[in-house]
């Protein structure tokens, strides 16, 4: 399974955007880029997810690089409420693999007033 | 949010106990996943299940078993608890393997 890089944590100033990075160097090519997140002592939360193409929904944006090595998740406006662990995470149909994550330590993201 | 219940919440037990946690869904899916999370280690995979009484290993599965007899319902059994064992578990489902997992809202097991 592909391993993932975050930086330990971040900061943000309330209503900025939020842009946190992850290096993914050994992904394969059916293997997905998936972003969760896990508030304080809460079960894990889906954000979003990719393969090759950029993507967005109400929670977030998802930019993968080209050549796929790397990916940036993107809170356009943080809240308070975003003060989280983000976890980035790569998965998907490898033979062999049934879906499990394999968390990483992921970025702590402190959202400011 | 998905229908997805942990049963204890929360539990304390003696070394050398049995244990088991259970994991009950309402959405039909057939893939359910059992993680402990600790602190430095963020969230390991105990066991999983791909489909009724079909379930494998993760990356931490010694002193746990796994049961799954019907499709709502993953029970993880811990035969004889030990200290180590104190963590919070995460029970997850999805419904293929590409997507959104759904996760509980933890069990809490303190062992003495």
């Amino acid at each position: 399974d592909a391993k993932t890089t975050q930086p330990p944590s971040m900061d943000c100033a309330e209503g900025r955007a939020a842009n946190l990075p992850c290096n993914h160097s050994t992904i394969s090519g059916n293997e997905y880029v998936y972003w969760y997140r896990q508030i304080h002592s809460q079960g894990p939360q889906y954000i979003i997810h990719g393969l090759k193409n950029n993507e967005t929904n109400e929670m977030a944006s998802l930019i993968i690089t080209e050549d796929r090595k790397s990916s940036t998740l993107i809170l356009p406006h943080a809240t308070l409420r975003d003060t989280a662990v983000y976890y980035c995470i790569v998965g998907g149909h490898s033979s062999g693999n049934t879906g499990k994550l394999i968390f990483g330590q992921g970025t702590t993201l402190q959202v400011k007033p | 949010d998905a229908g997805i219940t942990q049963s204890p919440r929360h539990k304390v037990t003696e070394t050398g106990t049995p244990v088991t946690l259970r994991c009950h869904q309402t959405e039909n899916h057939r893939y359910m996943y059992w993680y402990r999370q600790d602190p430095g280690h963020g969230l390991r995979l105990i066991h999983y299940s791909y489909g009724v009484k079909d379930t494998d290993k993760g990356e931490v599965s010694d002193g746990y078993s796994v049961s799954r007899s019907k499709t709502e319902d993953f029970l993880l059994t811990l035969e004889s608890a030990t200290s180590s064992q104190t963590s919070v578990y995460f029970c997850a489902i999805s419904a293929g393997l590409v997507g959104e997992q759904f996760f509980g809202p933890g069990t809490r097991l303190t062992v003495l």
